[in-house]
């Protein structure tokens, strides 16, 4: 099964400046998707960014950029210009393109945006 | 359009009681998806369907959790003889048919049980 990892249990950053979140994960298979996900304190997930495994660019969504090193196996997400809204627990996430539908999730990472 | 939604928003019962969340879908969305999220951790997939059936319920933790979606639109999770551990966040997502489709979720049904 594949296992994902987000070391940070919390992290905090200052409004304007930029803030990296980590995400490690294991898996055998050559054709995936990997996500970050945000959740607010109101538990409604919503999807920051998206990345599939087979395309070398990294995605990017506006303020929100990843860094996706496949043979590493890791998937980072970079903020930039942190906004208060900002603030919220960030999961990160796998999926399976062959075999795949449910999401495996990380334990989240809690971001503090200060002012 | 509208998005999924969850009902209850939160639900208290005793240990031992039969409980059901009910989870509506986005309109012509055939795929859908139980997910529970403990106090502290992400979301862990419970059961998936496809139209109506259950293409993998591996998820489920015991006997006592079953989910029905009959009309291929909203779907019940039920639980039986409810157990304090049962509490948590039960979350919703539907999405098109495959895996390269994005999940919506729902605002979830937060179980506590006493």
């Amino acid at each position: 099964a594949q296992t994902v990892t987000q070391s940070q249990p919390e992290m905090s950053v200052q409004e304007a400046e930029t803030v990296t979140l980590s995400c490690t994960y294991d898996t055998s298979e050559s054709d995936y998707y990997l996500f970050w996900y945000k959740q607010p304190p109101s538990r409604q997930m919503i999807l920051v960014i998206r990345q599939e495994a087979y395309k070398q660019q990294n995605a990017t969504e506006n303020r929100f950029s990843v860094n996706f090193q496949k043979a590493a196996k890791s998937f980072s997400l970079k903020i930039s210009d942190s906004q208060l809204g900002d603030a919220a627990m960030y999961f990160c996430a796998y999926r399976s393109a062959d075999s795949g539908y449910a999401l495996n999730f990380g334990k989240g990472t809690s971001l503090l945006v200060t002012p | 359009g509208a998005g999924v939604s969850q009902t209850p928003s939160n639900k208290v019962t005793e240990k031992g009681k039969y409980v059901e969340l009910r989870c509506d879908p986005i309109s012509g969305h055939t795929a859908l998806y139980w997910y529970r999220q403990s106090l502290g951790q992400g979301p862990e997939f419970l059961i998936y369907f496809q139209g109506t059936g259950a293409a993998d319920d591996s998820g489920l933790p015991n006997d006592r959790f079953f989910a029905v979606r009959p009309e291929g639109s909203v779907s019940t999770l039920k639980i039986q003889r409810t157990e304090r551990g049962d509490s948590a966040v039960y979350l919703c997502a539907s999405s098109l048919a495959g895996s390269i489709h994005e999940q919506y979720f729902g605002p979830g049904t937060r179980l506590t049980v006493t």
